[in-house]
Order: C-alpha cells, then structure tokens, then sequence
C-alpha cells in the first residue's frame, strides 16, 4: 500500500518570504499523481498544485512550485512571497490512477506571520 | 469551473436519527466520488468509494448498514448516517474525482459538512 510522509507537523515564515514544505511517498507504481492540497480555517480542502509522474517538469502554479525527485519518491512544495492568506494546513496527497482514492499525508500547519 | 458543493454545512441532530449528507459536482459529470471524514487537528480518513449506478465500496472499519452511500447519478452522490450516535460527530469531506481529455485526473473537494449529534 502507498503511503504518505509529512514530516514537518508545522512550520513558520515571513510574510513574503519562501518556506518549502517536505512530502515524500512509497510507491511501487511507475505512473500516478501528486498533490498538495491546502485547508484554510474555513476547512474547505483547495487544490494547490498537481503533477504528473510521468512528467520530467516540475510543476508550478503562480507562487507555489514543487521539486518533484521521481527516483527519491520526493514532492516538496515551495511557496514564494509568502502572504497571511497562506496560513493554512497542507496536505500531500498521492493517487495511484484515475478514479483511485486520494492518499494523503498527515499535513503541515502553515503559519505566516506579518 | 470544478466546483462541489456539499449540503447541509452543519447540522444537529438528535440521538437515534438519520442524517443526510447531499455532494454534487456543479459544472462537471462525476463517475467516481469519495467521502471522507475528518477529526480535528488530523488528516482526511477515506470512508468510502462511490460510483455511479452501483454499490460503493467501503474502506475497512466502515460500517456500510450505518453509512448508507447512494450515487444515483453523475453529479449527486448522499451520504446518510443511520441511527446517529455522538461518537459519529464529526466533519464530512466528499469529493469527485474529474478526468479531462489529455489524461489528467484531479479529485475536486466538497466544502465539508460539521456533524454534531447530541
């Protein structure tokens, strides 16, 4: 079974410094997703930034970017300029194929401070 | 667009009732759901697996006679928690799982449901 490691419970930054927060997964798959998902106070869980294993690229989304190291089953979210608005616990999470359930980690709380 | 909306946000509920928990995908056909349930200050736990016109599949641990999953159509899948306890108070995260031409394959979340039974 696939799992999902978290090993930062909680961190802290600057406004509109860079924090970079650690995922790392077990898989014996060579195809499937990664995602990190944030969950403000309002707990509605957000899609932050998704890739694709089978993608060399790492993906980005405005300020947020991921270091994806396939071979060392690695996923790291850097958050850029970070704001208040990105306080927030947030979650890896990795799914196998389409249709499959989300596996996620045990998250990281987020706090940014003014 | 992906949005999902999840009905009621909160409810009270008696001991000994049943409750009814409604996820729908908005703007996008949905042949797989997931619900979700998730305790304070901790990570999502996966309840079950919902498809589209036949039985869900339950994770282990999950009672199926008490958390009666339905997904009747493409955009709407229930939720009823039978014979409410306080034990069952809790948040409850859907989930649909969109696949767009190309091969990508996102789960887009429900904005939760809070369960408090007394």
């Amino acid at each position: 079974a696939q799992t999902v490691t978290q090993s930062q419970p909680e961190m802290s930054v600057q406004e509109a410094e860079t924090v970079t927060l650690s995922c790392t997964y077990d898989t014996s798959e060579n195809n499937y997703y990664l995602f990190w998902y944030k969950q403000p106070p309002s707990r509605q869980m957000i899609l932050v930034i998704r890739q694709e294993a089978y993608k060399q690229q790492n993906a980005t989304e405005n300020r947020f970017s991921v270091n994806f190291q396939k071979a060392a089953k690695s996923f790291s979210l850097k958050i850029s300029d970070s704001q208040l608005g990105d306080t927030a616990m947030y979650f890896c999470a990795f799914m196998d194929s389409g249709n499959t359930p989300l596996v996620f980690g045990k998250g990281t709380r987020l706090s940014v401070i003014a | 667009g992906a949005v999902v909306s999840q009905h009621p946000s909160w409810v009270i509920c008696k001991s000994g009732t049943s409750v009814k928990i409604e996820c729908r995908s908005l703007d996008f056909q949905a042949t797989t759901m997931f619900w979700y349930r998730q305790f304070p200050k901790q990570s999502l736990m996966l309840m079950a697996t919902s498809n589209e016109g036949s039985k869900a599949t339950y994770e282990q641990g999950v009672e199926k006679d008490k958390f009666l999953i339905n997904h009747a159509s493409l955009t709407l899948s229930t939720l009823t928690v039978t014979s409410a306890h306080p034990e069952d108070s809790s948040f409850y995260i859907c989930s649909a799982d969109l696949l767009v031409s190309g091969g990508t394959d996102t789960q887009y979340f429900g904005p939760g449901t809070r369960l408090t039974v007394l």
